[in-house]
């Protein structure tokens, strides 16, 4: 079945890196993806993974998958104080378009 | 901004009343899904449309209801509401339908407090 956990919540110094991590059970899953919700605002689509993939970088954002473990995270390099916000990551399996989410991870930037 | 457009963005009422939200998809998105966000659980995905026809469904209660008109904007109408049904409900879209990557860009969601 599908499932998809999260860290609850993550404090981080700002120019730190930040890394939240998510898991899935779904051995199907064929693209895994990362959103940003901010405080009274709809899910911004950060970037998204294949599953034959192991690592996507773009620009700060890099993401890193091991599909042996169902393990995902995103790193946020020189973490700024606009990245606070909830990230969530996202399931899609073979040929179904819904998107099954994490619970989100709550990013919290310190300075 | 994503290029999808839910109204309203509030709305309040009481138990046991009707409302109807409205989304409009990004320019040529053929796609349509709704997702509920409430504190207890989670981002849920409720129903999707494809080109005017109901394509998949998921946590939906039979309360609630949506279709796909012909201009290819949605609605989400929720009846006999109670106090459990407020949340965040959110309009997503996407080019096609059935693909391994079906990019979803996300509406800013229309927020229901039912009182």
């Amino acid at each position: 079945g599908e499932d998809v956990e999260q860290s609850l919540f993550l404090s981080v110094r700002e120019g730190d890196s930040s890394v939240i991590n998510c898991t899935y059970t779904d051995s199907s899953s064929t693209y895994l993806y990362w959103y940003k919700q901010e405080p009274g605002a709809g899910l911004q689509l950060l970037t998204y993974i294949f599953s034959n993939m192991d690592m996507k970088q773009d620009q700060r954002l890099t993401v890193l998958l091991n599909k042996k473990d169902k393990h995902l995270s995103l790193r946020i390099a020189d973490t700024q104080t606009g990245d606070s916000a909830i990230y969530f990551c996202a399931e899609s399996t073979g040929t179904a378009s819904k998107l099954t989410f994490g619970t989100g991870t709550r990013l919290q930037v310190t300075l | 901004d994503s290029g999808v457009t839910q109204t309203p963005k509030h709305l309040i009422t009481a138990t046991g009343q009707r409302v109807t939200l409205r989304c409009s998809p990004r320019s040529g998105d053929l796609s349509v899904y709704w997702y509920q966000q409430s504190l207890d659980q989670g981002l849920q995905f409720l129903i999707q449309y494809y080109n005017g026809e109901e394509r998949a469904k998921g946590n939906i209660l039979e309360r609630f209801s949506a279709q796909q008109f012909p201009d290819l904007h949605s609605e989400l109408n929720l009846s006999s509401l109670e106090l459990g049904d407020s949340a965040l409900y959110f309009c997503a879209s996407s080019a096609r339908d059935r693909l391994a990557k079906n990019i979803q860009y996300f509406g800013a969601g229309t927020r229901l407090s039912v009182l």
